[in-house]
């Protein structure tokens, strides 16, 4: 049983299109991070956010960490055929990441 | 700045063998963690090891061991292998608070044939 539940787990969507990814959790957490990972190869950090109600934006990604520090969302917008890939989150407490089943995402030339 | 390093990146082992998997941390962070990946069960924490210390451990079983040295450097052994220890083992290197960023390095991939 995960710890962290993504939804959706799957997304195909065309280029230009926008998109969210949810992650949500009956547990509160230090901090939470989203990761991005390509086939056969380790997850690469896209943010970590820490306080509840925290939103962070980076380029066409936006990331937004609960109030209750429980749950998460990435939001995409005008996604691109680069954007394509495994998206993980991860809560973190005592020096140990949980996470989510991760979200299979395909945009569409 | 180098990466984490994980060698070696592909491995074939037997039923029965015990394997051992390497970590080098970026250079300056003191914590290196274990977890095992599989399509079925996504990504599990294995153990999480400070300054030569265990601080944090998953739910697996002892077969799973590891360590750190006092460069930092780590290695995870599995001892008698089973069929559904194929997995890719990823190893997070992150400078030691308690929130601090993971960076993950490229994995191991282990088959168990």
């Amino acid at each position: 049983t995960q710890l962290l539940e993504q939804s959706p787990q799957f997304l195909s969507i065309q280029e230009g299109e926008n998109l969210t990814v949810y992650c949500n959790s009956s547990s509160v957490f230090s901090s939470l991070q989203w990761y991005r990972q390509e086939p056969g190869e380790g997850p690469v950090l896209l943010v970590t956010v820490v306080t509840g109600g925290e939103v962070k934006k980076l380029k066409r990604l936006t990331f937004q960490f609960g109030d209750a520090r429980k749950d998460s969302s990435l939001h995409i917008t005008a996604a691109q055929p680069g954007d394509t890939g495994l998206y993980l989150c991860a809560g973190e407490n005592d020096y140990k990441l949980s996470f989510g089943a991760g979200t299979t995402v395909t945009v569409r030339a | 700045k180098a990466g984490v390093t994980q060698t070696p990146r592909y491995l074939i082992k037997t039923r029965g063998q015990q394997v051992t998997l390497s970590c080098s941390p970026i250079s300056g962070h003191r914590s290196v963690s274990w977890y095992q990946q599989t399509p079925g069960q996504g990504l599990q924490f294995l153990f999480e090891y400070f300054s030569e210390t265990q601080r944090n451990k998953g739910n697996f079983p002892g077969r799973f061991s590891g360590r750190q040295f006092s460069n930092s450097r780590s290695e995870m052994n599995v001892s008698t292998l089973e069929l559904g220890d194929s997995a890719l083992y990823l190893c997070a290197s992150r400078s030691g608070g308690r929130i601090a960023e993971a960076f993950f390095g490229q994995g191991t991939r282990l088959t168990v044939v």
